[in-house]
């Protein structure tokens, strides 16, 4: 079986600094991916980042970027440069395409404020 | 362009009514979810179909049927409304091989 854990219910950044997510997986599948979703206040599911099991590099887009340590099986998202936007509730969650048809575990989520 | 839609965005109804909501997706996918994310916003796979084929189910009371007439839509219906059938409801689509999930706005469904 699948599971995602988000052990920081709440987190506070100061604006413009740099901000870490944490996310542990753990799953027997040896082929997973792993995403990282940002729903904000207004309710709408937003995909950030993905980083497949064999990927070499660490995924990155814009601000966001995922530090992944497959030995530790965690799937951390880091933020450069918080801006006030990005105070939302963030999701972290994988799927197993073979094991498990796609289907994706979520975790209970993360909520982001960032201070002015 | 709406990638994913949902309709209706909210749905206010009376214990024990039927109803529908609606999903469509014009990114091409092959798969498609309807996702349910409750009070204290955990998220739960509830189905998942691959070219209009049930591929996940997961326990979820008979009373919600799932129904894909084609590629890109993928429709809920729920039977005698309960309670604890609100929440907020999330589609989602993905193109096999990928996995990337792309959700809908999300239906809050409300039941008095």
């Amino acid at each position: 079986a699948q599971k995602i854990t988000q052990t920081q219910p709440g987190m506070f950044v100061q604006e413009k600094e740099a901000v870490t997510l944490d996310c542990t997986y753990d799953t027997s599948d040896p082929s997973y991916g792993l995403f990282w979703y940002k729903q904000p206040s207004s309710g709408e599911m937003i995909f950030l980042i993905y980083q497949g099991s064999y990927d070499q590099q660490n995924a990155t887009e814009g601000r966001y970027s995922l530090n992944f340590q497959k030995a530790r099986k965690s799937a951390n998202l880091v933020i450069s440069a918080s801006q006030l936007g990005d105070s939302a509730m963030y999701f972290c969650a994988m799927s197993s395409p073979r094991a498990n048809a796609g289907k994706s575990t979520f975790g209970d989520g993360t909520t982001l404020t960032v201070k002015p | 362009d709406t990638a994913v839609s949902q309709t209706p965005k909210y749905l206010v109804t009376q214990m024990g009514n039927d109803k529908s909501i609606k999903c469509e997706q014009n990114l091409g996918h092959d798969t498609m979810y309807w996702y349910k994310q409750d009070s204290k916003k955990f998220l739960k796979i509830m189905f998942s179909y691959n070219n209009k084929e049930l591929i996940i189910n997961e326990t979820v009371p008979n009373r919600f049927s799932p129904k894909s007439p084609d590629k890109a839509h993928l429709n809920l219906h729920i039977n005698s409304l309960e309670l604890g059938d609100s929440a907020v409801y999330f589609c989602a689509s993905s193109q096999a091989g990928t996995n990337t999930q792309y959700f809908g706005p999300g239906t809050r469904l409300t039941v008095l």
